[in-house]
């Protein structure tokens, strides 16, 4: 069973674009976040959601838009898509994000986005 | 969150233990030690993590200095499929208000090699 699923796997589109990213998780986990990492392989915060509710938002420009339907779902939304946005964007999710002593992530397999 | 300095690469035989240190001077008391690797296009993947004492579990063990300041991921018997970068974080109490925004920087990129 896949336990942090994203969806597509490969994005290639046009500067411009708007376009979205899916991603699910079926571990119960109340935390979900959204990473970007870029071609030099860092590998950075954007947004965390706990319960559905946004609860971590780095800085990153308002093009981007998470939303969370339930706790297992969450989604990334790029508007206006520019050349710089092009990366391998993770989505991960944890447990708890507070309460207990390990806060251990789960990765999904990333999304390889190619803006031209 | 502090910020950790990691060798950029380094080699390793196989069924022979790798060692990876990690320094994380600026460690405060209630920063964790986080341990991530993350092989070729995949996601990140959870090793180990731990406070003060050393920690092992079925993966790797950790050791983790008396002061704090930095720590040692040990792979005990190395293969192939270990071949991966390795990030080492250093990650807030989950109960305080940075909780979850963990950076990654840059991980040691080990060669397992035959």
């Amino acid at each position: 069973d896949t336990a942090v699923s994203q969806t597509p796997k490969y994005l290639v589109t046009q500067m411009g674009n708007d376009k979205s990213i899916k991603c699910e998780q079926n571990l119960g986990h109340d935390t979900m976040y959204w990473y970007k990492q870029d071609s030099k392989k860092f590998l950075k915060i954007m947004f965390s959601y706990n319960n559905k509710e946004l609860i971590i938002n780095e800085t990153v420009p308002n093009r981007f838009s998470p939303k969370s339907p339930d706790k297992a779902h969450l989604n990334l939304h790029i508007n206006s898509l520019e050349l710089g946005d092009s990366a391998v964007y993770f989505c991960a999710s944890s447990q708890d994000f507070t309460g207990a002593s390990t806060d251990t992530q789960y990765f999904g397999p990333g999304t390889r986005l190619t803006v031209l | 969150d502090a910020k950790t300095t990691q060798p950029t690469s380094m080699d390793c035989a196989e069924g022979r233990a790798a060692n990876l240190p990690c320094n994380h001077s600026t460690i405060s008391g209630n920063e964790y030690v986080y341990w991530y690797r993350q092989i070729h296009s995949q996601g990140p993947q959870y090793i180990i993590h731990g406070l003060k004492n050393n920690e092992t579990n079925e993966m790797a063990s950790l050791i983790i200095t008396e002061d704090r300041k930095s720590s040692t991921l040990i792979l005990p018997h190395a293969t192939l499929r270990d071949t991966a970068v390795y990030y080492c974080i250093v990650r807030p109490s989950p109960y305080n208000t940075n909780a979850g925004k963990s950076t990654f920087g840059d991980g040691t990129t080990l060669t397992v090699k035959p």
